[in-house]
């Protein structure tokens, strides 16, 4: 297997333009994340699908950002429009849904490098 | 509620040395903690993990240390390696899905 791919791996903008990152999952998973990781505050979820279905999106900063996954091999992360504070970089991850009562593993893509100038 | 504290942020530890890292939680209600190693350029993995019903769980050189009453729970690494070397992350969740990471700790090993 591939494992989780993300695209484009590096992208710079300017302030005020759209940004599209895209993320396809491990094939068979169904559950699907965007996280945002910068030095200053690390690690944050920013919204997870379970089913193509959006399940909680607290985690979007504001309304200029906004996640769909029309299929079940397909997500997109919008930012419009985008602002140098939006620089990071974004990981998508997928995972299969528990068995028992183990939580499962989340396996993560190798990000997207963004840059807002 | 949500967060989980880690520390340090950065260690520099001797090759064949103990690596430590230790986290901290307030939410109760988590229940599975995992740690994620992440090496640069790369998406964060996982690497070991405890349910809070068990005290220790040791995978080869990787062992967590859980302390329910404390809300604390630790990684070592024994024989550290430069191969080790990489940002590690603790994180808990509460029910099935959601994880909340630490800061994250950058561990060096010097050879």
């Amino acid at each position: 297997d591939a494992g989780v791919i993300q695209s484009p791996r590096h992208e710079v903008t300017e302030m005020g333009q759209e940004v599209t990152l895209r993320c396809k999952p491990i094939s068979g998973h169904n559950s699907l994340f965007w996280y945002r990781q910068t030095m200053m505050r690390g690690l944050e979820l920013l919204i997870y699908f379970n089913n193509n279905v959006p399940i909680d999106d607290s985690g979007m900063p504001e309304d200029r950002f906004s996640a769909k996954m029309p299929n079940a091999s397909f997500s997109t992360l919008k930012i419009q429009p985008s602002e140098p504070r939006d620089s990071a970089v974004y990981f998508c991850a997928s995972s299969l849904s528990p068995r028992d009562r183990v939580p499962p593993e989340q396996y993560f893509g190798p990000g997207t490098r963004l840059t807002v100038t | 509620q949500q967060q989980v504290k880690q520390s340090p942020q950065s260690l520099i530890v001797q090759k064949g040395g103990i690596s430590i890292i230790n986290c901290a939680y307030e939410n109760t209600a988590f229940d599975y903690f995992p740690w994620y190693q992440q090496f640069p350029g790369k998406g964060p993995a996982l690497l070991i993990a405890i349910r809070p019903d068990v005290s220790e769980k040791k995978e080869g050189r990787f062992t967590i240390s859980f302390n329910k009453s404390a809300k604390q729970f630790s990684l070592h690494i024994m024989d550290s390696q430069p191969g080790d070397s990489a940002t590690y992350f603790c994180a808990a969740v509460k029910g099935a899905q959601k994880l909340v990471f630490g800061q994250g700790t950058r561990l060096t090993i010097n050879p």
